[in-house]
This record gives C-alpha cells, sequence and structure tokens, in this order.
C-alpha cells in the first residue's frame, strides 16, 4: 500500500467535462506535486506545492488547474482538455524542496480524453 | 534544455547474471541522482538514491555516480525475473522555491529464466 493515495485510478471524459483528480499523502510530508506522464517521454514535472503554496509550475497551459489546501491534500482540476492530455497523471510527495529529499508517488490516474 | 538520457532498451540478462543500467545527465548543477523502478501500469517506486561520487549499495544494489563524467549507473546483482521493470534515472536540482527531478525515459529491463 502506497503512502500517496490518487483517485480516480482511471478516468474518461469528453473534452467539454470538467472534472478533478485527487492526491492524499499519509507521510507526513510538506511538499507535493503533479507529473504527467506520456508513453515514451519522461516525466513531465507540472506543479510543485511546498507548505501548501505553489513554487513552481511547468508553464503547463491554463486548462489544468492545481489546488492544495494543506500539506496533505492536492488536487488536479482539469476543463475542457485537449485529446494530448490523455496520459498518466502521478501525484509525489517529499519531506521538503532540498534537493536530496526522495519522492515517493501515488499510483496514478490514467486520463483518456475522448 | 536540460536532460537526463538512458538507453530505452529492452536490456535482456539472464537470471543471476548483474545487469547495468547507465544513465548521462547534461545539467551540472544537479545535485542528487534518484533510481525508480516502474512496473507496468504501476507507479515509480523508489530504490535508490545517492549525492556522492563513488558507489552506494543497498542490498543487490549498487548506485554508482561520477560527477566530472556526469554519469550514474545501477548495479543488480543476482538479477530476478521480478526485477523485470522500467528502471527510470532522475537527477535533483534545488532551485531555491521547490526540489525538482529532471527525469530520463526509463530503460526496460528483461531478466530471463
Amino acid at each position: 500500500e502506497t503512502g500517496v493515495t490518487q483517485t480516480p485510478r482511471h478516468l474518461v471524459m469528453g473534452m467539454t467535462n470538467k472534472k478533478s483528480l485527487k492526491c492524499e499523502q499519509h507521510l507526513g510530508h510538506n511538499a507535493m506535486y503533479w507529473y504527467k506522464q506520456s508513453a515514451k517521454k519522461p516525466l513531465e514535472l507540472m506543479f510543485v506545492y511546498n507548505f501548501k503554496e505553489q513554487t513552481e509550475n511547468n508553464s503547463v497551459p491554463s486548462r489544468f488547474s492545481p489546488e492544495c489546501p494543506n500539506s496533505s491534500h492536492l488536487f488536479l482540476h482539469l476543463h475542457t482538455l485537449q485529446p494530448e492530455d490523455s496520459a498518466l497523471y502521478l501525484c509525489a510527495s517529499s519531506q521538503g524542496t532540498a534537493s536530496n529529499q526522495p519522492q515517493h508517488f501515488g499510483d496514478g490516474t490514467r486520463l483518456s480524453i475522448l | 534544455q536540460k536532460e537526463v538520457e538512458q538507453n530505452s532498451g529492452p536490456l535482456s540478462v539472464p537470471e543471476g547474471a548483474i545487469a547495468s543500467l547507465n544513465c548521462t545527465y547534461s545539467d551540472r548543477g544537479s545535485q542528487s541522482f534518484f533510481w525508480y523502478r516502474q512496473y507496468s501500469g504501476k507507479s515509480p517506486e523508489l530504490i535508490m538514491f545517492i549525492y556522492s561520487n563513488g558507489d552506494k549499495e543497498d542490498g543487490r544494489f549498487t548506485a554508482q555516480l561520477n560527477k566530472a563524467s556526469q554519469y550514474v549507473s545501477l548495479l543488480i546483482r543476482d538479477s530476478q525475473p521480478s526485477d523485470s521493470a522500467t528502471y527510470l534515472c532522475a537527477g535533483g536540482l534545488n532551485t531555491g522555491t521547490a526540489s525538482k527531478l529532471t527525469f530520463g525515459t526509463g530503460t526496460r529491463l528483461q531478466v530471463t529464466l
């Protein structure tokens, strides 16, 4: 069982729908991350939150909107997505933001855009 | 573009052999390096991390770092079929406000019976 839980595990949505991905970490960490993993491409960092504050937005389109109400929960709100947004979305957490802090991943949400 | 390069494989080794996975990175500012294992349909699982030049051993795994050559490797001794997975190399950089990991595309390892 992972210390980082993501829901839903699978999501199919149309381009005009609005949905949200949820992530919860039970590790007492302070930093949380959203990544996108597409086939044959490296994991792409999307957003970083440290103590609920967004510290990194890696030029992500505005149709992805993150929310971090506290250090244990992270959401990714989705609206008017494109077919190329179909991918595995991974949440991760770490104790802090020092470079030697390992990140621990959830099982991801497999997103398919129709 | 800061990159981490890995051979996509598949790397095929017989059971009981040593598997050697390699990774090069272009950003000399990278301070720590991580190896993750990812089974198909699963999330990346941390195997080891290293931030000092030299070797670091943990059980059957040894990570090696050479900052002068910008090279990181992972050795898996006594390879088992359960080691068959994709291995992701990542370089860590602290930007002052965030810890950023730059990942390679991964090397697929197949351990054959």
